[in-house]
């Protein structure tokens, strides 16, 4: 079964607003959340990531925020820009074992003008 | 800067056909993995090896296998192709934990079987 679940598939969102996307999990040995962003032919890269021990992390214009109680993070981009289209994927990682990520099936985001 | 690369960025092959993907990394990771992408299904772990020689299986191992002779190449090997395995192949390496959970992705190989 899907260990991270990721919502919404895709995201129309116009240009200068805020793009939220949310994921939630149910493994408490999670301990390590971060966000992939995906242009068109190229591979996943990392764009922010965040731990449990904080509620919130910010990079630029992208905002991780945590709600350990609830299991649940988000990402928030600001002022989203044509530049940020591109498919985002949340993703979790263990506190044990090999260096796994568990992925969320991903989200299509299209900033328009 | 790390880099990941994978042999072809398009495959075609047939049905029951025995086909290689091939994964270099060039940042000495001890951890590699396969994935495969499909739309809606976001990416899903097929096999991951975290030594040379060491694989362990993902969530989708069944008609792949994978071998890792060194530790910087890792290949991703379809038995006999089927046409469910039309995906795009992405190929990671990683450093041990105690260093990053940072994983680095190749650009993938969309493979596409007739």
């Amino acid at each position: 079964q899907q260990q991270v679940k990721q919502s919404p598939q895709s995201l129309i969102v116009q240009k200068g607003g805020i793009s939220i996307i949310n994921c939630a999990y149910e493994n408490t040995a999670f301990d390590y959340f971060p966000w992939y962003q995906q242009f068109p032919g190229k591979g996943p890269a990392l764009l922010i990531a965040i731990r449990p021990d904080v509620s919130e992390k910010k990079e630029g214009r992208f905002t991780i925020s945590f709600n350990k109680s609830a299991k649940q993070f988000s990402l928030h981009i600001m002022d989203s820009q044509p530049g940020d289209s591109a498919t985002y994927f949340c993703a979790a990682g263990m506190i044990w074992g090999a260096n796994n990520l568990f992925f969320g099936t991903g989200t299509r985001l299209t900033i328009i003008p | 800067d790390v880099k990941v690369t994978q042999s072809s960025r398009y495959l075609v092959k047939r049905t029951g056909e025995k086909v290689f993907l091939e994964c270099v990394q060039d940042m000495d990771h001890e951890n590699m993995f396969w994935y495969r992408q499909d739309p809606g299904l976001g990416l899903r772990l097929i096999y991951f090896s975290y030594d040379v020689k060491m694989k362990e299986k993902g969530d989708i191992p069944e008609g792949y296998s994978v071998s890792r002779e060194k530790k910087e190449r890792f290949s991703l090997i379809l038995e006999s192709a089927s046409t469910n395995q039309t995906s795009m192949y992405l190929c990671a390496s990683s450093p041990p934990r105690e260093e990053s959970n940072e994983q680095f992705f190749g650009p993938g190989t969309r493979l596409t079987v007739l």
